[in-house]
């Protein structure tokens, strides 16, 4: 079966700091792997997605990267953090041809910048 | 155009009650419009899905109500249990060219009470 592991869990950093959020995704090959953020009352927002290793597309400007250096890895980074980059990160992967679409979330990460 | 409002917030309802949670859509290329069920410290999970083509689709006690002239959707819980007290996301995504990204609402909290 498959599954996605995401961690830390929670995590609180300074402004300033680096940041690296990882995910990995278990029992499938070749996913499609997206990153989201969820801020209270403003619903999922889509950060960054990947359709395979090294091809990462971003959906907003910000201070966020993301990288896929193997084929079930997802790490999302910053070189230096901002207040408004704190919120809860959710990593997702889905069978790339897939019809109908499920998206498989993981637990999220709980970022928050001080 | 690629929003998707949801409608309300905030829910609360008694045991054995009827939950409605609404939804509009400005992009008539959407063509796929799933549910997601949110429990606390959790991840999103699909509960339940419908495609354009159909105007209801019924899982359990779980319904979704589709009007495609009115550009809106809805989720319908019948015979609401304490159980089902989560955050529910309406998206929407267009299959075809959109690589399985979703555009989501901003949430419901629904509460249940005993």
């Amino acid at each position: 079966s498959q599954t996605i592991h995401q961690w830390p869990a929670t995590l609180v950093q300074p402004v300033g700091s680096p940041l690296s959020l990882e995910c990995t995704v278990e029992g499938t090959s070749n996913p499609n792997l997206y990153w989201y953020r969820q801020a209270a009352g403003r619903g999922l927002q889509l950060l960054f997605y990947s359709v395979g290793i090294g091809q990462i597309s971003s959906e907003v400007p910000q201070n966020l990267s993301a990288s896929r250096p193997q084929d079930r890895q997802f790490i999302l980074s910053s070189k230096k953090l901002l207040l408004s980059d704190s919120g809860f990160y959710l990593c997702a992967w889905s069978v790339g041809l897939a019809d109908p679409l499920r998206l498989h979330f993981g637990n999220g990460t709980r970022l928050t910048v001080t | 155009q690629q929003q998707v409002k949801q409608s309300p917030q905030s829910l609360i309802v008694q045991k054995g009650g009827i939950s409605i949670i609404n939804c509009a859509y400005e992009n008539t290329a959407f063509d796929y419009f799933p549910w997601y069920q949110q429990f606390p410290g959790k991840g999103p999970a699909l509960l339940i899905a419908i495609r354009p083509d159909v105007s209801e689709k019924k899982e359990g006690r779980f319904t979704i109500s589709f009007n495609k002239s009115a550009k809106q959707f809805s989720l319908h819980i019948m015979d609401s249990q304490p159980g089902d007290s989560a955050t529910y996301f309406c998206a929407a995504s267009n299959q075809g060219t959109s690589y399985g990204k979703l555009t989501f609402g901003q949430g419901t909290i629904l509460t249940v009470h005993p």
